[in-house]
């Protein structure tokens, strides 16, 4: 068990470019979750899939953002035309039923520019 | 939606001394509740939870309390020590979804 891993750990880009995070689950774990996290602030759910299916967005999920697990293993969080505001931490996390603890990554620092 | 409110947002203690954080949460339909922490850089790490059906559970030095009907619960840290040292978050999961509503989070610092 090597725990919820995350690629890249700090990415700084300009506003208006594209960014990928990516997020390994802990393995044979069916549900995997993006949550954002800003300074001061615990973090805030953006959305969830279990296995392939993306099951629930929230609203902090502008059009601009998209999240695929293509195969149920590895996630992957794109943000679109960046813009100052998603400037966060991007915590991804995974447990293996509903309800059961959810364990975290350390994340993806993002800076825009 | 759930809504989870957390105190102190800071805690400064001495080496050896206990710590209290407190949360209370909106929604009578919440029935898991964990506590993480966090150290600078790092992501959430789960210490310990609770689910509704408890009202206390002890792991160590690290304790939590559920009081249903006032719809709050504690997180307890006894004999504190420096590498105590963080940010603690409570968060808490309605019945029947799946994601975590957290406070705010409490920075502890505990000096030696």
């Amino acid at each position: 068990d090597t725990g919820v891993s995350q690629d890249p750990r700090h990415k700084i880009t300009k506003r208006g470019q594209n960014v990928t995070f990516r997020c390994d689950p802990i393995s044979e774990h069916n549900r995997l979750y993006w949550y954002r996290q800003t300074l001061g602030q615990g973090p805030e759910f953006l959305t969830y899939f279990q296995n392939e299916a993306q099951l629930e967005k929230s609203r902090l999920l502008s059009d601009r953002f998209s999240a695929e697990r293509p195969k149920g293993s590895f996630s992957t969080l794109e943000i679109q035309r960046t813009e100052q505001g998603d400037s966060a931490m991007y915590l991804c996390a995974s447990s293996p039923l509903d309800g059961q603890p959810q364990h975290f990554g350390d994340g993806t620092r993002l800076s825009i520019l | 939606g759930e809504n989870v409110e957390q105190h102190p947002s800071t805690l400064s203690v001495q080496e050896g001394d206990s710590a209290v954080i407190k949360c209370t949460y909106s929604d009578s339909a919440s029935n898991y509740f964990p506590w993480y922490k966090q150290e600078l850089g790092k992501g959430p790490q789960l210490i310990i939870d609770i689910r509704s059906n408890v009202g206390e559970k002890k792991d160590q030095r690290i304790a939590v309390t559920l009081n249903k009907t006032a719809k709050h619960f504690s997180l307890h840290i006894t004999e504190t020590q420096p590498e105590d040292s963080a940010v603690y978050f409570c968060a808490a999961l309605k019945q029947g979804y799946s994601t975590l509503t957290f406070g705010k989070g409490t920075m502890l610092l505990v000096s030696p």
